[in-house]
């Protein structure tokens, strides 16, 4: 089945212990995107990729970081994690070089303590 | 504009109705448009897109209206059904973006069978 997974579901942590969340995607997609969702705010993005080794900033890109060593993977990662990145978070792909047409994973609640 | 969360606009219809979902847009350069539901606990899902060089495109029980002239945008559901249940996002960007995708803060559908 043609899908995006992240990993994990839900996340509960303390403020300042690192943490990733994984995306995969099995599409053969190259373009990848994180975004987070807030009440009020709506859905903004992180970071997106548009192929293996690139990445660039979002809109929202301050306390996070993100790698693109393989093509279907790419992990976002909180060195040190602050309560004010608790949120929701969607890793997206898309079948196009672009942010046109993409595709949620089912999303990850982290909560920052 | 909409927001997400307590205070989310809701649009109440009874199954079978035609549903109008309504959006506008900010940015009078943004020239690709699109449509995403989402249902509670899931990711984002693709509904359908317009790019402005169209005033109108149809997909199954769908159609997506573009209004250059006031920045607007709506999203018709034909035959609505208990389904159909979710909150839908408006968004917009450029042709070709590979950057943010800039999100509406959608609107709750809710379907009385």
């Amino acid at each position: 089945e043609a899908q995006v997974t992240q990993n994990p579901r839900y996340l509960i942590t303390v403020t300042g212990k690192k943490l990733t969340v994984t995306c995969s995607q099995n599409m053969n997609h190259e373009y990848m995107s994180w975004y987070r969702q807030d009440p009020g705010l709506g859905l903004r993005q992180i970071y997106y990729s548009m192929n293996v080794e690139v990445t660039d900033k979002g809109d929202v890109p301050e306390g996070y970081k993100v790698s693109r060593k393989e093509k279907r993977n790419f992990p976002l990662i909180l060195e040190s994690p602050s309560p004010n990145q608790t949120s929701l978070y969607f890793c997206a792909s898309s079948p196009r070089r672009t942010n046109e047409k993409l595709f949620f994973g089912s999303g990850t609640q982290l909560s920052v303590l | 504009g909409e927001s997400v969360g307590l205070h989310l606009p809701t649009l109440s219809v009874q199954e079978g109705d035609n549903s109008i979902i309504n959006c506008a847009y900010s940015n009078s350069a943004s020239d690709y448009f699109i449509w995403y539901k989402q249902e509670s606990g899931k990711g984002p899902q693709f509904i359908i897109d317009i790019r402005s060089n169209m005033d109108k495109r149809q997909g199954q029980r769908v159609t997506v209206l573009l209004n250059k002239t006031v920045k607007h945008l709506s999203l018709q559901i034909a035959a609505t059904q208990p389904g159909d249940s979710a909150v839908y996002f408006c968004a917009e960007n450029t042709v070709g973006s590979q950057g943010n995708l800039i999100f509406g803060k959608g609107t709750k559908l809710s379907v009385k069978p």
